[in-house]
């Protein structure tokens, strides 16, 4: 079946500092894959998707990069913001459905 | 816009009773809508998918008759956990899908179970 594996956390920067987060998943055919981003006390917020190879997702200053050949869709920001301190999710949806296959979470704490 | 409440945020049970979390669409109407049971340090894992006026779809593994689920309207769903034991503590999270969208799924901000 379907799976995705993320980097363990938690992981603690400092302001400023470069962000690699890694994902790998495990599916199918071309599934479409996600960034959440979980804030404390909030619901889940999708950050960013990419749908087929070689796609690039971004916002709010992060990428990621659809990475077939490596089944991988490692999440990076270039600068870190404090306020960027949250958990963040890694997940697929298979090609055949809609089902969310979800990472195990990891949590980033940025200090000033 | 696009927003999913749940109530409780908390909720402390004694072993033995029931418990009902409530899952609202506040702008938007949906026909779908997903729980999801989050572990410390786990990912998410999908426990049902309910649709509006019919039996909700449970995946493998997961206790229908532990687990009730109702959606009854377009922008309520409701999971009660009956019996509850201390092992059904944990987080439970629902996302709402928009009426007419193939994919997309909005999520509540989850409810913290502990059963004593």
């Amino acid at each position: 079946g379907d799976s995705v594996t993320q980097m363990e956390g938690p992981v603690t920067l400092s302001e400023e500092a470069f962000l690699t987060i890694n994902c790998t998943y495990t599916a199918t055919g071309y599934p479409s894959l996600f960034w959440y981003v979980q804030y404390p006390g909030e619901g889940l917020q999708l950050l960013l998707k990419a749908t087929k190879a070689d796609d690039k997702g971004s916002n709010k200053g992060f990428e990621a990069t659809y990475r077939k050949e490596t089944t991988s869709f490692h999440l990076e920001k270039g600068s870190v913001q404090v306020s960027d301190s949250a958990v963040y999710f890694c997940a697929l949806r298979g090609a055949s459905g809609s089902r969310l296959t979800f990472g195990e979470g990891t949590q980033l704490t940025v200090n000033p | 816009g696009a927003v999913v409440s749940q109530h409780p945020s908390r909720v402390i049970c004694k072993s033995g009773t029931s418990v009902k979390i409530e899952c609202r669409s506040l702008d938007f109407q949906a026909t779908t809508m997903f729980w999801y049971r989050q572990f410390p340090k786990q990912s998410l894992m999908l426990m049902a998918t309910s649709n509006e006026g019919s039996k909700a779809t449970y995946e493998q593994g997961v206790e229908k008759d532990k687990f009730l689920i109702n959606h009854a309207s377009l922008t309520l769903s409701t999971l009660t956990v009956t019996s509850a034991h201390p092992e059904d503590s944990s987080f439970y999270i629902c996302s709402a899908r928009p009426s007419g969208e193939l994919y997309e799924q909005y999520f509540g901000p989850g409810t913290r179970l502990t059963v004593t």
